[in-house]
């Protein structure tokens, strides 16, 4: 079993909006990481917690924030998004160091 | 910078022949490399991986090559089915870092 599940799978959102991306996996895996992908462009890694601890934060904007309430689930707190936000949103999780990583499929989201 | 680079962005291939498709990095301290799958409006899909260990890895209808010397690995497909069309990823990853790295993918379209 390699389910990592996103939710919602769209979120269309204004820019003085409050959401939440959510993210959840029962594969055991001690990291859980969110990804960034945009349109014909690969993806690109935002944030890495390991063992719950935030471990990577690669410079990402202050309106998206992190957070991982237990080994199972880790969420993205959005605030006052741009639409230049607009993406994909892809949730992965691994058993760490030098094992593969496994996407969920992923949340789309619009910043109007 | 680009450190993983996919120089082909779209292959065709007949139905039945070989698919191969390339990956390139610069990054030497690469050891770990992976290779992804992706539908339109879903997360990658996680096909094959192999470790600076080896130069072969194989797993049903693929196999990946790596060339250390080179900086180079290629994924094999054979024989490519229809279901095989999707933009596939090369990654690359440094053993402790936790960072996938991804190239820009190569769209594969079989011809029937």
């Amino acid at each position: 079993d390699t389910e990592v599940t996103q939710t919602p799978k769209h979120l269309v959102m204004g820019m003085t909006n409050k959401k939440s991306l959510k993210c959840e996996q029962h594969m055991g895996h001690r990291a859980m990481y969110w990804y960034k992908q945009k349109a014909k462009k690969p993806p690109e890694l935002m944030f890495v917690y390991s063992y719950e601890k935030l471990s990577i934060n690669e410079s990402v904007p202050s309106r998206f924030s992190p957070e991982c309430p237990n080994s199972s689930l880790l969420n993205l707190h959005l605030h006052a998004l741009q639409p230049e936000d607009s993406a994909l949103y892809l949730c992965a999780s691994s058993r760490g160091q030098g094992n593969t990583i496994y996407f969920g499929e992923g949340s789309w989201l619009t910043v109007v | 910078d680009q450190q993983v680079k996919q120089n082909s962005p779209s292959l065709s291939v007949q139905e039945g022949r070989i698919s191969i498709l390339n990956c390139d990095y610069t990054n030497s301290m690469f050891d770990y490399f992976l290779w992804y799958k992706k539908y339109p409006a879903e997360g990658p899909t996680f096909l094959i991986s192999i470790s600076s260990i080896k130069d072969k890895n194989e797993d049903g209808r693929f196999t990946v090559f790596l060339n250390k010397s080179a900086k180079h690995l290629s994924l094999h497909i054979v024989p490519s089915q229809p279901g095989d069309s999707a933009v596939y990823f090369c990654a690359a990853d440094v053993f402790g870092n936790e960072k996938l790295t991804f190239g820009t993918g190569t769209r594969l379209t079989i011809i029937p």
